[in-house]
């Protein structure tokens, strides 16, 4: 059984840092392709970072370059996602979710059950 | 980059059909995937490649796509239907995932 487990979220205040961190399992970790997809309250889904499975090929939403990092540990079967200089407007529940397809047809096959991000002071 | 558009909200009464439309600048050239939240809830992926189901899924949920608008179908809807439904597309030229703003479907 796939499971995505994240954990790390927490309230910061505005400036500060937070580590996402996300366990999988039930599947080949080094073989996929993940990204992190965020949600503010009452808001719809936002994608925010994508790796590949080896980790050489990296991609950032406008609203979070230069401030969050993505990475992988394949030996720990983990994603995280560093953030940094945190605003208010990136309170959210982030969710990891698993890459499935090629290309242009690539989707999110697995969710994990988000972990929550609040921003304030 | 690419914009995917929703309404906001669509209605339906118990037992009928409800189609969520999803528009693009010529998005039926693209694979088109739908996704179901419920609150409190992960999204859970309930059409891929336009209209294949992920095994679990119902057989009452269908989906199309051609020429600037994708369409997710729900067939004789029930209660538990009622949520939020998100499509999705991998942008080429940018190479990035699109989502689009989400539709609030209720069930009367």
């Amino acid at each position: 059984e796939v499971q995505l487990v994240e954990s790390g979220g927490g309230l910061v205040q505005p400036g500060g840092s937070l580590r996402l961190s996300c366990a999988a399992s039930g599947f080949i970790f080094s073989s996929y392709e993940m990204s992190w997809v965020r949600q503010a309250p009452g808001k719809g889904l936002e994608w925010v970072s994508y790796i590949s499975g080896s980790g050489s090929t990296i991609y950032y939403a406008d609203s979070v370059k230069g401030r969050f990092t993505i990475s992988r540990d394949n030996a720990k079967n983990s994603l995280y996602l560093q953030m940094n200089s945190l605003r208010g407007e990136d309170t959210a529940v982030y969710y990891c979710a698993s890459v499935l397809g090629y290309g242009g047809a690539r989707l999110f096959d697995y969710w994990g059950q988000g972990t929550l991000v609040t921003v304030s002071s | 980059s690419y914009v995917l558009t929703q309404p906001p909200s669509v209605s339906v009464a118990p037992g009928k059909t409800a189609r969520i439309t999803c528009g693009g600048n010529n998005i039926g050239s693209k694979s088109v995937h739908w996704y179901q939240q419920k609150p409190g809830q992960a999204p859970v992926l309930v059409i891929y490649y336009d209209s294949d189901r992920p095994s679990g899924i119902p057989e009452r949920f269908s989906g199309s796509n051609s020429g600037n608008t994708a369409t997710l179908i729900i067939s004789r809807v029930e209660a538990g239907d009622e949520a939020d439904y998100y499509c999705q597309v991998w942008d080429s030229s940018s190479d990035h995932p699109v989502f689009g703003g989400g539709t609030k479907l209720t069930v009367l």
